[in-house]
């Protein structure tokens, strides 16, 4: 089975601060592929990045990157310099592959960022 | 490509009607899935097509929720009789090749059952 673990329910920063997102995951899979993605108040899911399970090497995205760890199996986001643009609420999500079977997108509860002036 | 284009956007019935949600997958996506967003329980999948056909259905919550995706590009969630606890959002998302590629998402539904 698989798990998607978002233990901050919500994060407020004022703006220009520094926040990271938190994200822990369980899976049996010998592949998988994380997920992270973005509903801003508007309602809309939007996709932000996907990483698989081979690929260990960090990224950044402007003023977005991600930290993957296999080893606490934690793939947190961070924003730097938040904006009150990026206030939204925060999914993390797990997609597997064992053995030929692929297993279905599994996601978070969420974190709500809350960025203020 | 204008993304997945679901309708209505929102959608308010009265309990025991008939409610269909629509949904028209990105153009070439062969990869088609529906959720619903409660407060509650969160994202959850309800079922998902693969080159139309129905390949996993277990999260259909129960038999007054059926889907169907007639051709490529369209499919609709149907349920029949509705009732207040079937509020929620309804999002539709495709993707393309594979369960673990990035499926893009629709711009929901708001369903409310009084």
């Amino acid at each position: 089975a698989q798990k998607v673990t978002q233990a901050q329910t919500e994060i407020s920063v004022v703006e220009k601060e520094d926040v990271t997102l938190d994200c822990v995951y369980e899976t049996r899979d010998t592949t998988y592929y994380l997920f992270w993605y973005k509903q801003p108040p508007s309602g809309e899911l939007v996709f932000l990045i996907r990483r698989n399970s081979f690929d260990e090497q960090n990224e950044i995205s402007g003023r977005y990157s991600w930290n993957f760890q296999k080893s606490t199996s934690s793939f947190n986001f961070t924003i730097t310099a938040s904006q009150v643009v990026d206030s939204a609420v925060y999914f993390c999500a797990l997609s597997g592959r064992n053995t030929g079977t692929a297993s279905k997108l599994t996601f978070g509860t969420g974190t709500r960022l809350q960025v203020t002036l | 490509d204008a993304g997945v284009i679901q309708s209505p956007r929102h959608e308010v019935t009265e309990m025991g009607q008939e409610v269909t949600l629509r949904c028209k997958p990105i153009s070439g996506h062969d990869y088609l899935f529906w959720y619903r967003q409660t407060m509650m329980r969160g994202l959850e999948l309800l079922i998902y097509f693969n080159n139309n056909v129905p390949i996993d259905d277990s999260g259909m919550p129960e038999d007054r929720f059926s889907a169907k995706m007639p051709n490529a590009s369209f499919s609709t969630l149907k349920i029949q009789p509705s009732e207040p606890r079937d509020s929620a959002v309804y999002f539709c998302a495709s993707s393309f090749r594979s369960l673990n590629t990035e499926a893009f998402f629709g711009q929901g539904t708001r369903l409310t059952v009084v």
